[in-house]
């Protein structure tokens, strides 16, 4: 079964940089149609998409935090990473990633992370 | 600015069906907008219920079904029972590689 978890620091301090990685167990990372995303929740809001990565390198990014954001991958750790820069209180967030099949397999968004709390605070 | 729009809350009575819609505000939402539905309890990470408008996850129940109704998407929920009060989120392919939550409907089975 698939897993993929969450990890890096909770805390972030104002105009810092947010990093995060999404470990995966269970299958690749380079398995051909998947694209590994980024996907957020303030306290108390909704869900926002942040971004997605294939395993060539290949992103997409939220025009919203496009200049503020950088998804990588490395394959050979099986990880996906999140940069968020110059961090505001707003960017405070549990913090998914996720998986996002093929086109062809109709998009499934088919397995997440459990969640890291972010918060950004001095 | 792409918007994704969802009632914000709805009740259902126990047994009862209920539609939740889920629009856009730039136009039509279609097949092609992928149209998925995701189900969040408290505390939760998100679980996907509906992909690719109509297709249910593994082991959803059947009494959820995904649809177009006319320009938005839709989620049915019918017999609602208790433990589907939560809250549910639509998401659209919006183009360029790019996707868009709505902004969630809580939904409370009274």
């Amino acid at each position: 079964q698939l897993q993929l978890q969450e990890s890096g620091p909770g805390l972030v301090k104002p105009l810092e940089t947010l990093s995060l990685t999404c470990t995966v167990s269970g299958g690749s990372i380079s398995s051909a149609g998947y694209h590994w995303g980024w996907i957020r929740q303030p306290p108390g809001k909704g869900l926002e998409w942040i971004g997605s990565v294939y395993y060539s390198g290949t992103t997409y990014y939220n025009p919203s935090l496009k200049s503020r954001v950088i998804i990588s991958v490395d394959t050979s750790k099986n990880q996906f990473s999140l940069k968020l820069s110059s961090v505001t209180a707003a960017d405070t967030a549990v913090y998914y990633c996720a998986r996002r099949d093929s086109a062809a397999a109709g998009y499934n968004f088919d397995f997440w992370g459990q969640g890291t709390l972010v918060t950004v605070s001095s | 600015q792409t918007v994704v729009t969802q009632e914000p809350s709805f009740s259902v009575s126990p047994g009862g069906t209920v539609t939740l819609t889920c629009g856009l505000n730039s136009g039509s939402v279609s097949t092609s907008s992928y149209p998925s539905w995701h189900q969040q309890s408290p505390g939760q990470a998100p679980r996907t219920l509906i992909y690719s408008t109509n297709t249910r996850s593994s082991g959803v129940p059947d009494r959820f079904s995904g649809s177009i109704l006319g320009n938005k998407a839709a989620l049915t929920i019918t017999g609602a029972q208790a433990d589907d009060e939560s809250g549910y989120y639509c998401l659209l392919y919006v183009g360029s590689g790019t996707w868009v939550f709505g902004g969630g409907t809580k939904l409370t089975v009274l």
